[in-house]
């Protein structure tokens, strides 16, 4: 079965700098997201994206945060200058189209700032 | 905004029970979601529903609209069932906002 893919798993980070993170979505999906776990916390959106443009952000999601889809297969989230409360769960979600299709979610990728 | 709850938030259960796990929202939607999520972290998805029941082996998702309120129900447990398990929904936009989870453990 396809499936959502993020890379890295796990990434460690001085506070400050600059972070991509990596996703591949299922290949005929057209809508992407990102959401992010903070530790003990509840999943919280973080943006949606289709036709090459954010169709809806969140709060959390300021000009620290970008989103890109530099090629036909890949969607990256940027975080330009990264703080201490960044540090969470980063999922890459996808699905086929938004009405009665479910997302499907990768296994995320673990962000730590030191 | 609408506000997810799930309880309970905790749930031990032996091998072969039958399991409920109940959530609520508070604002009118277009479809809820029943989600897993296992100890490495990765989400699953398991029901997207908009009205009525679902099943799938031996996982059944229900829902009131009238109520606001969704169940999923776990037949025969099995200690692969433990996980946390995760409600979220869709108002009229497909961003989905989650509730807090539930935690599952089933002891053989």
């Amino acid at each position: 079965e396809p499936e959502v893919t993020q890379t890295p798993s796990h990434q460690v980070t001085q506070m400050g700098q600059e972070v991509i993170l990596r996703c591949v979505p299922i290949s005929n999906h057209l809508y992407f997201y990102w959401y992010r776990q903070i530790l003990g916390q509840k999943v919280e959106f973080l943006v949606s994206f289709y036709n090459n443009e954010i169709s809806e952000k969140s709060e959390i999601f300021d000009d620290q945060f970008s989103v890109e889809r530099p090629d036909g297969s890949n969607f990256t989230l940027k975080i330009r200058s990264t703080k201490l409360e960044d540090s969470a769960m980063y999922f890459c979600a996808s699905s086929y189209r938004v009405a009665n299709q479910p997302q499907h979610f990768g296994d995320g990728t673990r962000l730590s700032i030191l | 905004k609408n506000e997810v709850e799930q309880s309970p938030q905790n749930l031990t259960a032996q091998e072969g029970e039958f399991i409920t796990i109940n959530c609520s929202y508070s604002v009118g939607i277009s479809a809820l979601h029943w989600l897993q999520q296992h100890p490495g972290g990765g989400i699953v998805s398991l029901f997207m529903l908009s009205s009525g029941k679902k099943k799938h082996g031996r996982l059944i998702a229900t829902i009131n609209i009238q109520e606001k309120h969704s169940s999923l129900h776990i037949t025969a447990s099995h200690p692969r069932d433990s996980a946390v398990y995760i409600c979220a929904v869709n108002e009229n936009t497909d961003k989905l906002i989650f509730g807090t989870g539930t935690r599952l453990q089933v002891f053989p």
